[in-house]
């Protein structure tokens, strides 16, 4: 059974730093292209970012509002991705999903839990 | 960076067939695949529909995806509609280097 679970949510200020990790399990997790999706209180989902398998460069590519600010990476040995949130704002205030195709895919077909960051002074 | 147009909201009642549309603005909705969400209130996410119509195990055969090529867009149909299907739903699809989520739909089931 694939599961995705992430960890490291909680309160920041504006301009902190916050790490996200999402522990996987149930897949080849080395084999599989990772996103991150966040969803703001009320809000509809908005795709931030993914992160390709080592054999297909181990890419990255990101949504503009966070490019430049947040860093997805990933280690194989350990099943686990992450999400390196700098210079946070407000509006990154959202709850924050790991998701996957458990494959070489931009397709979704696992979704984890998901983790509350909040943004406030 | 495309766009994927949803309609914001639409309601049936029980045991009848709703059918969600997903419109692409530039490029071709047949060239990358469009997936399928369905959120219930205070819940994750999960999938109905990936790589245009195939369901994942364990979701019902009462979902369908298709794509249209004419209009440029894709569709999901529920039929056979439960109280349980009352839910937001989003449309997703990506290209080389980005995905794009549908701003989803509201189902209400009647």
């Amino acid at each position: 059974e694939v599961q995705l679970v992430e960890s490291g949510g909680g309160l920041v200020k504006p301009g902190g730093s916050l790490r996200l990790s999402c522990a996987a399990s149930g897949f080849t997790f080395s084999n599989a292209w990772m996103s991150w999706v966040r969803q703001a209180p009320g809000k509809g989902l908005e795709w931030i970012g993914r992160i390709k398998i080592k054999t297909d460069g181990g890419t990255t590519d990101y949504a503009a509002p966070v490019k430049g600010r947040f860093t997805i990476s990933r280690d194989d040995s350990k099943n686990t991705l992450y999400l390196e949130m700098n210079s946070l704002k407000t509006e990154d205030t959202a709850v924050y999903y790991c998701t996957t195709a458990a494959y070489d895919s931009s397709a979704t077909l696992y979704w984890g839990q998901g983790t509350l960051v909040t943004v406030s002074s | 960076n495309f766009m994927l147009t949803q309609p914001h909201s639409v309601s049936e009642s029980p045991g009848k067939t709703v059918t969600i549309s997903c419109t692409r603005n530039s490029g071709i909705i047949a060239s990358n695949y469009v997936q399928w969400y369905q959120q219930r209130p205070g819940s994750a996410p999960t999938t109905v529909i990936y790589e245009d119509n195939q369901r994942p195990s364990g979701v019902p055969d009462r979902f369908s995806g298709s794509i249209d090529r004419s209009s440029n867009s894709a569709s999901l149909s529920i039929s056979g509609l439960k109280t349980e299907d009352e839910a937001d739903y989003y449309c997703q699809s990506y290209d080389r280097t980005n995905q794009v989520f549908g701003g989803g739909t509201q189902v209400t089931v009647l």
